[in-house]
């Protein structure tokens, strides 16, 4: 099935790092989620993104909707141990559910003390 | 406010056979979606319910079915399981078709 780019694939910093990751796909969407999933559980959502330019924070993370619409980024400011993880992306051509909500092939992040 | 739920945690069953998994969701939440996810991989949609009706479908064989209850919960049924169904199921849930989804931990399906 179809999935959205992500890079890097996997990110190894020191806590106290920021950390930059993006997504992008050859398609317009018109929703861009980012999700967080840790071993044995299921992805928490982190932001959710609605407009072309919107930039929307959840504490120490930053996401922004690309202007061409294809694309969306997620940036952690001062990394602690805990944001160790698996961040998605999911797109979404519609506003409402009725299209299914594709995901990202994932940045694996690692943050070392 | 209960989170989604599913089970059976983990389950392993023989190429040939048929599976169940359930997923009660979020207290309020009417909007079911369901996503297989392989090991290294994104989530990939499977179908979603909407008031107990089959709301969407992604590319999935009709072996993959699934049902919706008037109190929202559902299950996920697979016929004929291949090895390639090995997987982790997720089940997440929202309000009225609304994109903020909320998953279930998933169920881990071994098939041997």
């Amino acid at each position: 099935g179809q999935q959205l780019n992500q890079s890097p694939q996997s990110m190894f910093i020191q806590e106290g790092e920021d950390v930059s990751m993006n997504c992008t796909s050859s398609s317009i969407f018109n929703t861009w989620l980012w999700y967080k999933q840790e071993p044995g559980e299921g992805p928490v959502l982190l932001i959710a993104l609605y407009k072309a330019g919107e930039l929307t924070s959840n504490g120490r993370l930053t996401a922004q909707f690309g202007i061409t619409r294809k694309d969306s980024f997620l940036n952690i400011s001062a990394s602690i141990p805990s944001d160790v993880g698996i961040y998605f992306c999911a797109g979404q051509k519609g506003v409402y559910n009725t299209d299914k909500l594709i995901f990202g092939t994932g940045t694996r992040l690692q943050v070392f003390p | 406010e209960t989170g989604v739920t599913q089970s059976p945690t983990h389950l392993i069953k023989t190429r040939g056979q048929q599976v169940t998994l359930r997923c009660s969701s979020q207290s309020g939440h009417n909007t079911v979606s369901w996503y297989q996810q392989a090991l290294g991989q994104g989530p990939q949609f499977i179908f979603q319910y909407y008031r107990e009706e089959e709301n969407g479908r992604g590319n999935f064989p009709p072996r993959f079915s699934g049902l919706q209850f008037p109190n929202y919960s559902s299950e996920l049924n697979v016929n004929a399981l291949e090895l390639d169904d090995s997987a982790l199921y997720l089940c997440a849930s929202s309000l009225d078709l609304l994109l903020e989804q909320y998953f279930g931990p998933g169920t881990r399906l071994t098939v041997t």
